[in-house]
């Protein structure tokens, strides 16, 4: 059985561009994360979805992030316009059991903005 | 909400064994246990859960006391491959969303 899935593995791209970094979460689960990686900060979570609906954002830094799951299979995590400071790995993480949570992670998206 | 503190930084041998503790003063009475394993440039590792006193799978055992305050991850006969940070998570059906956040972990060195 696959895995999580993210795409692109590496993403270089220049301020003010936009950044779209796709998921596709382990089929059967219902619950879709993403974080973010940056020595500085750790490891943050950004958003979850449960059962496609985002259940809290509070995580996302700005309006310049946005993350969307129009179905079980795949959710987009897009950043407009990108900055210098958003570079980082971004992980998308699935979970079957969503109380007692484990999670089951991609590989990552390193991206880096010029 | 249940709030976690580890060491920062451990350094062991290989073959010793190593036991990493987790404190979380104010767990809940639903919240469960979760500890993970990274590795550079890898995702977080699920490496084992539990609820109260003890639990062992194939990689590690998981040791709760009574109260539930601190849990301690250990791992048997450690190797050079182990090194890594280590997560201690809490949460549950009464703070779903706490179930994922991510402390800094505990670097795990291991020297040969």
């Amino acid at each position: 059985d696959a895995g999580v899935i993210q795409s692109p593995r590496h993403e270089v791209t220049e301020m003010g561009q936009e950044v779209t970094l796709r998921c596709k979460p382990i089929s059967g689960h219902n619950s879709l994360f993403w974080y973010r990686q940056t020595m500085m900060r750790g490891l943050e979570l950004l958003i979850y979805f449960n059962n496609n609906v985002p259940i809290d954002d509070s995580g996302m830094p700005e309006d310049r992030f946005s993350a969307k799951m129009p179905n079980a299979s795949f959710s987009t995590l897009k950043i407009q316009p990108s900055e210098p400071r958003d570079s980082a790995v971004y992980f998308c993480a699935s979970s079957r059991d969503s109380l007692t949570g484990e999670l089951f992670f991609g590989e990552g998206s390193r991206l880096t903005v010029l | 909400l249940a709030k976690t503190t580890q060491p920062i930084s451990m350094d062991s041998y290989e073959g010793q064994e190593v036991n990493i503790t987790c404190s979380h003063n104010n767990i809940a009475t639903n919240d469960y246990i979760t500890w993970y394993q990274q590795f550079p440039s890898q995702g977080p590792r699920f490496i084992i859960q539990g609820y109260k006193t003890k639990v062992t799978n194939e990689v590690a055992s998981l040791f709760i006391p009574a109260d539930r305050k601190s849990s301690t991850l250990s791992l048997p006969r450690v190797s050079l491959s182990d090194t890594a940070v280590y997560y201690c998570l809490v949460g549950g059906r009464d703070n779903y969303g706490q179930n994922f956040v991510f402390g800094p972990g505990t670097r795990l060195s291991v020297l040969p």
